[in-house]
């Protein structure tokens, strides 16, 4: 079965420091990741998906993920964090069967200024 | 705004109560699916549907909760006789065929609150 983890609950960081959220998958076959970010009282809204071709994956408002095979790993990175980034960020996985999509956990983000 | 619509946004009820939940999707997406969020947990998915074919349920899918796509628009989920188990946060979403079905956009979800 495929399935994803969020290692952490919550990550704490500091506004303009560099931020990590991590997440690691558990696939038969090639993996399609995905993050996705929930403010309060919102719906999901996608960030980036990996499918395929460069490890390093850019998507919205200056996140990026890198897909790491040997690792099994598809972390979130943002060079530099803002306030506003605070929020609930989910890693998915696409099932191949059915296309539905294995969230995580979630982890939450708290950004300080 | 055309993004994926939910109604209604709160919805209370009271145990043994049926309750209906309305999503419409962006305009031509092929597919929609349905998720359920509780608190501390990420979505889990309950449905999909390809049109108006509804071609997979989840096993949390009991046989209470029905759902529908009439005419490959909007679609329905209805709960039947609710517990307080089913206390959460309802999230449609469609997918666009033109991305391969890869991304899925969702809409701002329906919280359902039994007592």
């Amino acid at each position: 079965a495929q399935s994803v983890a969020q290692p952490e609950d919550q990550v704490n960081v500091a506004e303009g420091n560099p931020l990590t959220v991590k997440c690691t998958y558990s696939v038969s076959g090639n993996p399609y990741l995905f993050w996705y970010v929930q403010y309060p009282n919102r719906g999901l809204q996608f960030l980036l998906k990996y499918i395929t071709g460069d490890n390093l994956v850019k998507g919205s408002y200056g996140f990026e993920a890198e897909f790491n095979k040997s690792q099994t790993s598809f972390h979130l990175k943002k060079p530099s964090a803002l306030v506003s980034d605070s929020a609930l960020y989910f890693c998915a996985v696409r099932d191949w069967g059915t296309d539905k999509l294995i969230f995580g956990t979630g982890t939450r983000l708290q950004v300080f200024p | 705004d055309t993004g994926v619509s939910q109604d209604p946004r709160h919805k209370i009820t009271k145990r043994g109560q049926n309750v209906t939940f309305r999503c419409d999707p962006i305009s031509e997406h092929n597919r929609l699916y349905w998720y359920r969020q509780t608190l501390g947990q990420g979505p889990e998915f309950l449905t999909y549907f390809q049109n108006e074919a509804q071609l997979e349920k989840s096993r949390l899918l009991s046989d209470r909760f029905s759902a529908e796509r009439p005419k490959g628009s909007f679609s329905t989920l209805e709960i039947q006789r609710t517990e307080q188990g089913d206390s959460a946060m309802y999230l449609c979403a469609s997918s666009p065929r033109s991305r391969g079905y890869t991304e899925a956009f969702f809409g701002q979800g329906t919280r359902l609150t039994v007592v």
